[in-house]
């Protein structure tokens, strides 16, 4: 298996709702990351684990709350979010290749 | 500063010619170097990426990069191009110094825009 699986593709949610985003890989990569990208520009960085430990948060709002259960898996909780916040966010991991495996990403959008 | 520049927003070629994305990047020491592809509403793919070894790296569907440390370039190349190819392509850099606390982040060029017209 050499994918990233998030879910779900698509999330409209309200600004006071709370919902979750996923992300699953099973390359045994033990780094993933979170990207926010909006239309024709460069993913953003958010937030990496490390061996299922929060290594890096880039000075990411509150409302988004990172979790790594386990080392294939990785959650995106939301709440509160601003309609600024709507996006494609990206999943990503890697592994003892140097290479970054990218989910399909999940396009939030919110109202 | 550490920084990649893509200096074109889009670049227009006829189906069948050459074509080229350039991409430089401004990074202390020996980076590892990295080309993606993004397709309208999808996520990233990799192309290739150059670690160490031979300049010319191939990659995914026909495309190659050619790395050239003297003129810290790292320009993606493709011999024949496809209305396919259309799509937005991203130069990454990432910091692999010893020291550097952040050295899994990738630092992104802001996208050239490929149009390949049939």
């Amino acid at each position: 298996d050499t994918e990233v699986t998030q879910t779900p593709k698509h999330l409209v949610m309200g600004m006071t709702n709370k919902k979750s985003l996923k992300c699953e890989q099973h390359m045994g990569h033990r780094a993933m990351y979170w990207y926010k990208q909006k239309a024709k520009k460069p993913p953003e960085l958010m937030f990496v684990y490390s061996y299922e430990k929060l290594s890096i948060n880039e000075s990411v709002p509150s409302r988004f709350s990172p979790e790594c259960p386990n080392s294939s898996l990785l959650n995106l909780h939301l709440h509160a979010l601003q309609p600024e916040d709507s996006a494609l966010y990206l999943c990503a991991s890697t592994g003892g290749n140097y290479g970054y495996t990218f989910g399909s990403g999940t396009r939030l959008t919110v109202v | 500063a550490q920084s990649v520049a893509q200096p074109e927003d889009q670049v227009n070629v006829a189906e069948g010619n050459p074509l080229t994305v350039k991409c430089t990047y401004s990074v202390s020491g020996n980076p590892y170097l990295f080309w993606y592809v993004q397709y309208p509403n999808r996520g990233l793919q990799f192309l290739l990426k150059y670690i160490t070894g031979d300049n010319l790296v191939k990659g995914s569907y026909g495309f190659e990069a050619e790395f050239n440390k003297s003129q810290t370039s790292f320009h993606l190349k493709k011999p024949s191009a496809l209305v396919s190819d259309s799509a937005l392509y991203f130069c990454a850099v990432r910091d692999i110094r010893q020291n550097a606390g952040n050295n899994r982040k990738l630092i992104w060029g802001l996208g050239t825009s490929l149009a390949v017209n049939p």
